[in-house]
């Protein structure tokens, strides 16, 4: 069963402008991690952010924040005042205790100029 | 402090040949593993290894083989390579997550395979 979703294939943003990322998620622990990873052309996988499921707040790192909710079990990607460097693959990704870590299929985001 | 590497960058294949991707870390972590990424599919896992002498299957683990000797290393084998095997490869490292689901997980650069 598909544990990460995404369903945006690819988003476009003006630059300077805030988007908005889709990921929700499905599981039976109520002990997780959720993570975000960037994926430039030249193919690295870069960390983003990370939220725990007990976490009260949301994450935030410089312009990324994730806006988690729990019982909706989502746990979307904003990026603030977006960048040129900005367009990449992006990928929502979930870690259960003594797990490994499932992806989604990812969103291509573009930024415009 | 080099963090995961991974070799070869890229490699062409023939048809029933067999090669290892190398990988290693410098960061002391218990957890590897590999996964491979296709066009449109995100990332899934291959194999995974949770300390030196335990290997375990992943998503996806047909046609590969992986063992752990020590901490550091964690080849990836192609025993037979198949066209289908044509991929991006990404070998991967944290800290244990056992018990603890906040460990995120560090990739190495990626390994292009070509099997034709």
């Amino acid at each position: 069963a598909q544990k990460i979703t995404q369903t945006q294939p690819g988003m476009f943003v003006q630059e300077k402008e805030a988007v908005t990322l889709d990921c929700t998620y499905d599981t039976s622990d109520q002990s997780y991690g959720l993570f975000w990873y960037k994926q430039p052309s030249s193919g690295e996988m870069i960390f983003l952010i990370y939220q725990g499921s007990y976490d009260e707040q949301n994450a935030t790192e410089g312009r990324y924040s994730l806006n988690f909710q729990k019982a909706r079990k989502s746990a979307n990607l904003v990026i603030s005042a977006s960048q040129l460097g900005d367009s990449a693959m992006y990928f929502c990704a979930m870690r259960e205790p003594n797990n490994d870590m499932r992806f989604g299929a990812g969103t291509r985001l573009t930024v415009k100029p | 402090n080099a963090g995961v590497t991974q070799t070869p960058k890229f490699q062409v294949l023939k048809t029933g040949q067999s090669m290892t991707l190398q990988c290693a870390q410098d960061m002391n972590h218990e957890y590897m593993s590999w996964y491979r990424q296709d066009p449109g599919m995100g990332l899934r896992l291959i194999h995974y290894s949770v300390g030196a002498g335990i290997t375990d299957q992943g998503e996806v683990p047909n046609g590969y083989n992986v063992s752990r000797s020590t901490t550091e290393d964690f080849p990836l084998r192609l025993l037979s390579a198949a066209p289908s095997q044509t991929s991006v490869y990404f070998c991967a490292s944290s800290f244990s997550g056992q018990g603890y689901s906040g460990n995120t997980i560090y990739f190495g650069e990626g390994s292009w395979l070509t099997v034709v």
